[in-house]
């Protein structure tokens, strides 16, 4: 069974910095990609990035180009998200996720989420 | 401002049929497979439909999903309570070195 456990979300003062991960099991972790979604209060999913399985690329949403940084240690089966410059606007539940095996892109497995709150 | 349009809400009775539509463009739509989640409140978001029409095992059959040109559509026949949820579509994105984009997401309502 796919499981996937995302930690380190908490409260962070605007411009501060927080390291996210997620932890996965149930799959071989280095043959897939892997994604962060994110979702604000009451608000909509957004993608906020995106790393290969293995050969080391990475895509990034405008919104947090430049102070996000993707990456997976996959012989940990982990993915990070290093969030640094935060700002109140990055308040949301961090998912992550796994793309599907295949040519299409989409998301078949999703962790519970964990809460990053950018506030003074 | 998302880069897909979705209807806010939409809702109907038990047993009715449902639409929703997804309005997108050449770069997402156009020229990439759509795929629709469903979010229960507090709960992460589950695949229902990808590669446009496709279920995944477990997804019952009165979830379909269709594409033509730039847009998409996910259609819920035989409206059932637990369908009520919000659905997101969603598409990769050639422009901007590449991104996955979501719709603003669908409220469903079961009257």
């Amino acid at each position: 069974e796919v499981q996937l456990a995302e930690s380190g979300g908490g409260l962070v003062q605007p411009g501060g910095s927080l390291r996210l991960s997620c932890a996965a099991s149930g799959f071989t972790f280095s043959n897939y990609a892997m994604s962060w979604v994110r979702q604000a209060p009451g608000k909509g999913l957004e993608w906020v990035s995106a790393t290969s399985g293995s050969d080391g690329s990475t895509h990034y949403a405008d919104s947090v180009k430049g102070r996000f940084t993707i990456s997976r240690d996959n012989a940990k089966s982990t993915m990070y998200l290093q969030m640094n410059s935060l700002r109140a606007e990055d308040t949301a539940i961090y998912y992550c996720a796994k793309r599907a095996r295949g040519a299409w892109y989409y998301f078949d497995d999703w962790g519970q989420g964990t809460l990053v709150t950018v506030s003074s | 401002q998302s880069v897909l349009t979705q209807p806010p809400s939409a809702s109907g009775t038990p047993g009715q049929r449902v639409t929703i539509s997804c309005s997108g463009s050449s770069s997402n739509i156009g020229s990439n497979t759509v795929n629709w989640y469903q979010q229960f409140p507090g709960t992460a978001p589950k695949v229902l439909i990808y590669s446009n029409n496709q279920r995944p095992s477990g997804v019952p059959d009165r979830f379909s999903g269709s594409k033509s040109g730039t847009s998409a559509s996910l259609a819920i026949s035989g409206l059932q309570s637990e369908d009520e949820a919000d659905y997101y579509c969603a598409a990769w994105d050639d422009s901007l070195n590449g991104r996955y984009v979501f719709g603003p997401g669908t409220k469903v309502t079961v009257l």
